[in-house]
This record gives structure tokens, C-alpha cells and sequence, in this order.
């Protein structure tokens, strides 16, 4: 039973524009949603978190949107940089225990 | 140490041996969580440990896989009679257990069955 669902394997953006990573959950109790990224050989690092209570944060070059009716929440880089390249795992939190969806490898063109 | 570190970060082992995995959390962080990846796959969560209890233990894949901590700090992570299909990175998390801030990662152990 995946709860937290990244259905994009993979996605290419041109340098200088939007990348817009989505994510779906199926837990309406989940507390908070999270964003990590992460580069090969390296553990994920922490991008950035929203409450449940909230639609929309923002952080520098990243925002995260929920939408609760739909489940559903995005992650929106912008511009892209070439050191974005990586996996971008999405993530939700209940009872501090944190489910993650299986990743997105978002790939910055030239 | 100022992140998270994991030992070994490599380990190549025979079928049917026992493996120990170690992690060494963020000092005072009291969340500790262990994930696995597999090769294609995403995190799939293990274990989690408030302080030295275990809540959440839901993850562990079958009862050959065993963890411990000990005095808020180090956990190690015990997978018995080793089966290829352990073969993944093992990564464990640090966190003060406010999860808003995120958990902090080491860089995994990569452990191959052979």
C-alpha cells in the first residue's frame, strides 16, 4: 500500500525555467509533507516542508503547493539550475514516522 | 560529529551470514529512522526509534532483521542469514523530532549479498 505516490519517474527541464515536481498521498491524517533531494552516493538532504494546515510555502527558488481536496502536492523550482539535477523524493509525516514515494530524477538541460 | 555517520559505508557479504550496520545519530537528536533503497526503488521505511523505544516497527521486511539503540545515540540495524534480496543501501536519520525541520541523512551503507 503505497501512500505516497511520485508517479513521474523522471523529468528534463530547460536551464532557466520552471521544473514542477508533483506528488499524491492517499493520508488525509498526515501532519506534514517534506521535500528531499538527493545526489548520487549521498543521503537525501532536507529541501523544504509544509504544514497540512497550509496551501503553499515558500523558500528561496522552491515553493511547495498542497491541495488537500485533490491529495495532492507540487514542488515548483524556479528558475532551474544545473545543480539541481538529482532525485526528489516526496514525503509525509505522521507520529514522526516519515513514508517517502519512490522518487522523481529531475534532469537540468543546457 | 556534525552529521549523520553510518558504518560501513560498504559491505560485501556471503549468503546466509549475519551483517551489522551501524549509525551514529546528530548528538541530542532523539528520532533515529532506518530506510532502505534498492536499486530503481525509493526509501522504504524500516524502523523508527523515539530515544531508545521502538514505536513503529512496522518496516522491518521479515524477523531476520533486528535493531537496537542505546543510550539515545548509536542504533545498529542486524540482518540474519543474509538473502540476496537484502542487497540495497541502508540509510539511517537523525531528527529532534520535530519533523517540520526534516530528518538528516547519512550517506548510507551499501550493502551487496553475494
Amino acid at each position: 500500500d503505497q501512500q505516497v505516490k511520485q508517479n513521474s519517474p523522471s523529468l528534463s527541464v530547460q536551464e532557466g525555467r520552471i521544473s514542477i515536481l508533483n506528488c499524491d498521498y492517499t493520508n488525509s491524517m498526515f501532519d506534514y509533507f517534506l521535500w528531499y533531494k538527493k545526489y548520487p552516493a549521498e543521503g537525501p538532504t532536507f529541501l523544504i516542508s509544509i504544514s497540512s494546515i497550509k496551501d503553499k510555502n515558500e523558500d528561496g527558488r522552491f515553493t511547495v503547493f498542497l491541495n488537500k481536496s485533490a491529495k495532492h502536492l507540487s514542488l515548483h523550482i524556479v528558475p532551474s539550475q544545473p545543480g539541481d539535477s538529482a532525485v526528489y523524493f516526496c514525503a509525509a509525516n505522521r507520529d514522526d514516522k516519515i513514508i517517502f514515494g519512490k522518487g522523481t530524477r529531475l534532469h537540468i538541460l543546457p | 560529529g556534525a552529521g549523520v555517520s553510518q558504518s560501513p559505508s560498504n559491505k560485501v557479504t556471503e549468503k546466509g551470514k549475519d551483517v551489522e550496520l551501524r549509525c551514529d545519530p546528530i548528538s541530542g537528536h532523539t528520532a533515529l529512522y532506518w530506510y532502505r533503497q534498492r536499486l530503481g526503488q525509493g526509501l522504504e521505511f524500516l524502523i523508527y526509534f523515539q530515544g531508545n523505544s521502538a514505536p513503529d516497527k512496522s518496516g522491518l521486511p521479515s524477523d531476520r532483521f533486528s535493531a537496537e539503540r542505546t543510550g539515545e545515540s548509536v542504533s545498529t540495524l542486524t540482518i540474519q542469514r543474509t538473502q540476496q534480496e537484502d542487497s540495497a543501501v541502508y540509510l539511517c536519520a537523525s531528527s529532534l523530532g520535530v519533523v517540520v525541520s526534516g530528518a538528516f541523512f547519512g550517506q548510507g551503507t551499501r550493502l551487496t549479498v553475494v
